[in-house]
């Protein structure tokens, strides 16, 4: 399986709603990260999971909650988002070799509607 | 800090033309050097990866080179296709390899 998979593809959402994004892979990678990436623009880095711990947090927002509750799964939370919020949020994860992470491997992403 | 530079799209080819789309970094140490491919509605997808100095990273007909002495990261391809019309991220990764630093991307639009 070399895949990383995230759910739901789409999301349309109030801004006083609670959801989550879900992703995962089964590569056995140790880091896991979430991007954001507004459109025509590069990926913007979120956070950064490395052996299931928060190592790189990028100043965003506490409406946006991260957590990986094991080394295949990583959530995002979201709480009272703006619709400035809205993007394609991706899911990535890369592997170890000789000490150092490698490249990322993405998921397809969910495009996120904030309304 | 690390940072990644490459030509401003859009580039407009007709099929079977010579690509090249221009990627430059700055960063500290020996970087991993990387081309992301993005087409509509889709996540990244990893093209071809050079890890040092001088290595040659190919795939699909696309090659990129990494040249230390110009800080350089060029992709190439012979000849495209209409099924090549994407985006394209240049990126590298640190030494420490914490997380990808990309470029702002270069569309690129093939007619046939």
């Amino acid at each position: 399986d070399t895949e990383v998979t995230q759910t739901p593809k789409h999301l349309v959402m109030g801004m006083t709603n609670k959801k989550s994004l879900k992703c995962e892979q089964h590569m056995g990678h140790r880091a896991m990260y979430w991007y954001k990436q507004k459109a025509k623009k590069p990926p913007e880095l979120m956070f950064v999971y490395s052996y299931e711990k928060l190592s790189i947090n990028e100043s965003v927002p506490s409406r946006f909650s991260p957590e990986c509750p094991n080394s295949s799964l990583l959530n995002l939370h979201l709480h009272a988002l703006q619709p400035e919020d809205s993007a394609l949020y991706l899911c990535a994860s890369s592997y170890l070799d000789r000490g150092r992470y490698t490249e990322a491997f993405f998921g397809q992403g969910t495009r996120l509607t904030v309304v | 800090g690390d940072s990644v530079t490459q030509m401003e799209g859009p580039v407009t080819l007709s099929e079977e033309a010579f690509l090249t789309i221009n990627c430059t970094y700055t960063a500290t140490g020996y970087p991993s050097l990387f081309w992301y491919v993005q087409y509509p509605g889709e996540g990244l997808q990893l093209l071809l990866k050079a890890t040092k100095a001088d290595d040659k990273g190919s795939n699909k007909g696309f090659e990129a080179t990494y040249r230390k002495e110009t800080t350089s990261f060029h992709l190439e391809k012979g000849s495209v296709q209409v099924s090549d019309s994407a985006v394209y991220f240049c990126a590298l990764s640190d030494q420490a390899g914490t997380a990808l630093i990309f470029g702002k991307g270069t569309t690129l639009s093939v007619s046939s």
